[in-house]
């Protein structure tokens, strides 16, 4: 157990439609990082964030947005859902960026229907 | 930008034998960091080994050890003494480091390699 708990971890939803996944990171980890797996691109870079504030943004589509709260959760919203979103997505933590070091959820298994 | 690279889409090994895991990695970064992930069936990724750039020695967790070649830009990864628990796809990491040590998390990973080990 990396002590990142993701949730949901399955949610089965309709094209067009929008989804909220949610992120705890370890105690005492300032920050969160999101990433996708899927089978055609593989595992990606979203974004990132450290003590609330965004840090890095990799290839996070505009439909896709994130934040952290002051209780240092994140959240990822997906909205305009399509077919080819249908993936898993991970949120890592980690005590500060310059560790290197990254502990993952078990992810979030979206499909989109 | 950075790539990374694995060549081998699938690999077998007994239990008790010895398996190397190949990567390679396209940089113009001088200071970064270099990784190697599992991923069992329970679909979580676990933190297998790392290694900093600027380190000519060779990182070792137990049964598992890189042989780092900066020059070549090659990263492999050999697990000695395979466990049927170690049967899960292994991905190959990068991830720059800045002048000022912050690395900002963004993992670069190669395409994964499924390692089976058969009793």
């Amino acid at each position: 157990d990396s002590g990142v708990t993701q949730t949901p971890k399955h949610l089965i939803t309709a094209t067009g439609q929008r989804v909220t996944l949610r992120c705890s990171p370890r105690s005492g980890d300032l920050s969160v990082y999101w990433y996708q797996q899927s089978l055609d691109q593989g595992l990606q870079f979203l974004i990132q964030y450290y003590n609330g504030e965004e840090r890095a943004k990799g290839n996070i589509l505009e439909r896709f947005s994130a934040q952290q709260f002051p209780d240092l959760h994140s959240e990822l919203n997906l909205s305009s859902l399509e077919l080819g979103d249908s993936a898993l997505y991970f949120c890592a933590s980690s005590v500060t960026p310059n560790t290197g070091e990254l502990f993952f959820g078990e992810g979030s298994r979206l499909t989109v229907l | 930008a950075q790539t990374v690279t694995q060549s081998q889409p699938e690999m077998s090994v007994q239990e008790a034998e010895t398996v190397t895991l190949s990567c390679t990695y396209d940089t113009s970064e001088n200071n970064y960091y270099l990784f190697w992930y599992k991923q069992p069936p329970s679909r979580q990724m676990i933190l297998v080994i790392r290694q900093e750039a600027y380190k000519q020695q060779n990182a070792t967790e137990n049964r598992f050890s890189v042989n780092f070649q900066k020059a070549a830009k090659s990263f492999s990864l050999k697990i000695s003494d395979s466990q049927l628990g170690d049967t899960a796809m292994y991905f190959c990491a990068f991830m720059k480091r800045s002048a000022g040590g912050t690395s900002y998390g963004k993992l670069t990973f190669g395409q994964g390699t499924i390692l089976t080990v058969h009793p």
